[in-house]
């Protein structure tokens, strides 16, 4: 059974900062997804990584695959207060979407 | 381009009642996938449809049931309402069948059981 963690759960970042959310899968896969979730709201497609060794980034945010290690990464830069939402992986073994638990992320000033 | 939608947004039920979800994909979209999200779960596959056929089932009880329309519509319906059934209900449209291709989320549905 696939297995998606994502850490950490809660994060809690200064305007300006810098840092990593991590998602880790216990099966191959060579594909993976970035969500976005606002309080109350659906998810938003932020990122499709298809192969080992992609990265995509659209403006502060960052996503990488490495399909060897089992694990993405979507790096924060200088963060803002409207990147404030709950952030979630969601692996591709076959069907369905498997999701990690979420990373909640509060940019404070 | 119009984007998923689901109706109702809101919906409040007593236990052992039950509901129905209705699910309008994208445009052209022929597959339908329907996710459960609660605190405590996270987000758990219901099920997926494509072209009228349900492909996929998720580890929900019977009481879970759902169908596609050949316009791609699809409803869920959830029978004996349980307060664990309480959870925003998303459905997700893509092109093709299985998770490889992109899905797109709708707005969800908030069923809240009493």
């Amino acid at each position: 059974e696939l297995k998606v963690e994502q850490n950490p759960l809660f994060l809690s970042m200064q305007e300006g900062k810098n840092y990593t959310i991590y998602c880790n899968y216990s099966t191959t896969s060579d594909r993976l997804y970035w969500y976005r979730q606002d309080p109350g709201k659906s998810l938003e497609s932020l990122f499709v990584l298809l192969s080992n060794g992609a990265v995509k980034q659209e403006g502060r945010l960052m996503a990488s695959l490495d399909t060897k290690a089992r694990l993405s990464t979507l790096h924060i830069t200088a963060a803002v207060h409207d990147l404030s939402a709950t952030y979630f992986c969601a692996v591709v073994v076959g069907t369905p979407l498997v999701f990690g638990k979420g990373t909640r992320l509060s940019v404070i000033a | 381009k119009a984007g998923v939608t689901q109706t109702p947004r809101y919906l409040i039920k007593t236990r052992g009642q039950q509901v129905t979800l209705s699910c309008s994909p994208i445009s052209g979209h022929r597959s339908v996938s329907w996710y459960q999200q609660t605190p405590g779960q996270g987000l758990q596959f219901l099920f997926e449809y494509f072209s009228e056929t349900q492909r996929n089932k998720g580890n929900f009880p019977g009481r879970f049931s759902g169908r596609q329309f050949s316009n791609s519509r699809s409803e869920m319906n959830v029978s004996t309402l349980e307060l664990g059934d309480s959870a925003l209900y998303l459905c997700a449209s893509s092109l093709a069948a299985g998770a490889r291709s992109e899905q797109y989320f709708g707005p969800g549905t908030r069923l809240t059981v009493t």
